[in-house]
């Protein structure tokens, strides 16, 4: 099984919309959770840390849920801008090794 | 503010060339990694530094070496370079596992 699993998507959806999606991960030691944001061809980029809480950046909410093992993304009023490919990741507890999901894409239409 | 700087961008090898990929944070992160992604497959760890003067093996390991010449700089080496290996690498540091990583812009290889 693969330490972190997500949807590959595509997800089409109109501009406005708001779309939300899904990672799960196997290691129940798992402290530190992420999303990155990766462009076409280019690096991926830190989008925001995902707390125990849940937490919220601008259109961008992020959730945690320890007992299922999953995270989830949820973009709110998508935007053109927003088209991208989303990646999950994780990092075990004491550990510096930071694991990626293959990641879930996102196409916004006008 | 360079961030994370890789070289080179592009490289074409043939198969059995050696070259080393080089790494360079200025943000002062103790954490340093190499990952390669290919279609389908997301990032795969190769090798990390988890603090100046230590290397650990990742996932995909073979055929690479790394060498962690000071606090800022990693640097990875393909030896005898394989067609698998034709990917796109990103280096990336990290202040502490628990804020995430910053990446370089990364390395397209083609190995023919």
């Amino acid at each position: 099984r693969k330490e972190v699993e997500q949807d590959p998507g595509p997800f089409n959806v109109p501009e406005g919309a708001t779309v939300a999606f899904n990672c799960t991960y196997s290691n129940s030691a798992s402290q530190s959770f992420f999303w990155y944001r990766q462009d076409c061809r280019k690096e991926p980029k830190l989008l925001m840390s995902v707390y125990s809480s849940g937490n919220e950046d601008g259109r961008f909410t992020a959730q945690l849920n320890r007992a299922s093992q999953y995270i989830s993304l949820l973009i709110r009023d998508s935007k053109l801008s927003d088209s991208a490919t989303y990646l999950c990741v994780v990092t075990p507890s004491n550990d510096y090794k930071l694991s990626f999901g293959a990641g879930t894409t996102v196409t916004v239409r006008a | 503010n360079a961030g994370v700087t890789q070289t080179p961008k592009f490289q074409v090898l043939k198969t059995g060339q050696s070259m080393t990929l080089q790494c360079a944070q200025d943000m002062n992160h103790n954490s340093m990694y190499w990952y390669r992604q290919d279609p389908g497959m997301g990032l795969r760890l190769i090798y990390y530094s988890a603090s100046e003067g230590t290397t650990d093996k990742g996932e995909v390991p073979n055929g690479y070496n790394v060498s962690r010449l000071n606090k800022r700089e990693f640097s990875l080496r393909l030896e005898s370079a394989a067609p698998s290996q034709t990917s796109v690498y990103f280096c990336a540091s990290s202040d502490a596992p628990k804020k995430g990583a910053f990446f370089g812009q990364g390395t397209r290889l083609t190995v023919v």
